[in-house]
Formats: structure tokens, C-alpha cells, sequence
């Protein structure tokens, strides 16, 4: 079965705080996605990256940046957290070829900024 | 912009029913897509139907596509108590993923 995994199934940061949310794949997959989720507003794509080093603008880019380094590897980073941000976060992998078909969810991680 | 909206938002039904939920949507699409998300938990990939389906089946579940209408459903049956979730419908349009805002489903047992 793939696995996603995140870093934190909670977190609580304060304002203007640097935040990294990480996420594993063990899939090789080539796709991964970085989601936000909130109460009546659904999910909503942040960034998105099909390859290493490559990063795409998501639907709300603002406020936030990625970094893929290595293939299984996708991480979030929030460079000045603010109170706007508290969310749940997902991340999500795809198969090659496959991108915006069938995702594989991580468990998520729910941000608290104050 | 949400792409999908589904309907109901909330539905409660007794264990063995049949859960019926309904997905719309504005602009053509490539396929639609069901997830299920079980409470404070990422969310899990049931179904896809393309458009140029009409019907799917898988186990329990049973999705449909009216393009005419712009419309989908799924449908669960024999639900069990651990049917109890968030379901979304997803669809794929222009290279873009979109996701309705979701349903709770509640299966007393």
C-alpha cells in the first residue's frame, strides 16, 4: 500500500514564526500536492510539484513556498506564519501519469498559529 | 472557484440503508472523482468516472454521470456504521483538480 506521511499530526506555532510541514511518499511517486482544508470552504491546492526541483502555483500560493529536494520528499513552508493559517493541512501523491487522478492522501496536519 | 458543489450537506440514515449523494458541477470535465475522508484524517480515493461514462461499480458503491445535467451521484448501499465520513466529489477540468466542499454522511447503527 503507499503510505503519505506528515511530520506532525498537530502543531501550534506562534505569529510570524517560520513553520515546515513535511510529507513522505514510499511510492515513488512523481506527483505530490500540498492541500489546505477548512471548515465550508473544502480543499483548496496550495502548490503542486510533478518532478524534483519543480514546483507549480497551487489556487493560494500566498503566503507560503515548497521545496522538493529529493523524489519522495515535499515540504511546506510557511515563512511568516500568521493567524490566517491556522488550517488542516494535507498532502497528497500521485502515480506517473496519473497527476491529478486518484491521489494518496497523508493523515494531515492540523496548524495552529497564535 | 469550487467546481463541485455536492447535496446534501449533511445526511443521516439507519445502518442497511441506501445513502444517496449528489455532486454538481459548472464546466465541462475530463472524469469526476468520489473521496471519502473519515474524521480528523486524510482523505481516501473511491471512484472515478470519466465522461464518456455513465455508470460505475465498485463493491457497494454505485456512481453516475448525467453530462447533460452536469450532475453525479453516489451511491452507497447496505450502509454500515463504518460508513460514517466526509465524502467530496472531485473533478477534473482544463489540467485542474477541483473539490466540492463535501458531505457527512452519519450511519446510526
Amino acid at each position: 500500500d503507499v503510505k503519505v506521511t506528515q511530520s506532525s499530526r498537530y502543531l501550534v506555532k506562534r505569529t510570524g514564526e517560520k513553520v515546515f510541514l513535511e510529507c513522505v511518499q514510499d511510492m515513488d511517486h512523481e506527483n505530490m500536492f500540498w492541500y489546505r482544508q477548512d471548515p465550508g470552504l473544502g480543499l483548496r491546492l496550495i502548490y503542486f510539484s510533478y518532478d524534483v526541483k519543480m514546483k507549480e502555483k497551487g489556487d493560494i500560493p500566498e503566503g507560503y513556498s515548497v521545496s522538493r529536494e529529493k523524489k519522495e520528499r515535499f515540504s511546506l513552508i510557511l515563512e511568516s506564519a500568521s493567524t490566517n493559517q491556522t488550517s488542516m493541512y494535507l498532502c497528497a501523491s500521485s502515480r506517473p501519469g496519473q497527476g491529478l487522478i486518484g491521489q494518496y492522501f497523508g493523515p494531515g496536519t492540523r496548524l495552529t498559529v497564535t | 472557484s469550487q467546481q463541485g458543489e455536492e447535496d446534501p450537506q449533511a445526511l443521516s440514515i439507519q445502518e442497511g440503508e441506501n445513502a444517496t449523494m449528489n455532486c454538481s458541477y459548472k464546466t465541462s470535465i475530463n472524469n469526476l472523482q468520489w473521496y471519502r475522508q473519515n474524521s480528523g484524517r486524510g482523505l481516501v480515493h473511491l471512484i472515478l468516472i470519466r465522461s464518456n461514462e455513465r455508470e460505475k461499480h465498485s463493491g457497494r458503491l454505485r456512481v453516475t454521470l448525467d453530462t447533460s445535467k452536469k450532475s453525479s451521484s453516489l451511491l452507497i448501499t447496505a450502509s454500515r456504521a463504518a460508513d460514517t465520513a466526509s465524502y467530496f466529489c472531485a473533478t477534473v477540468s482544463n489540467s485542474k483538480l477541483t473539490f466540492g466542499k463535501g458531505i457527512t454522511l452519519s450511519v446510526r447503527p
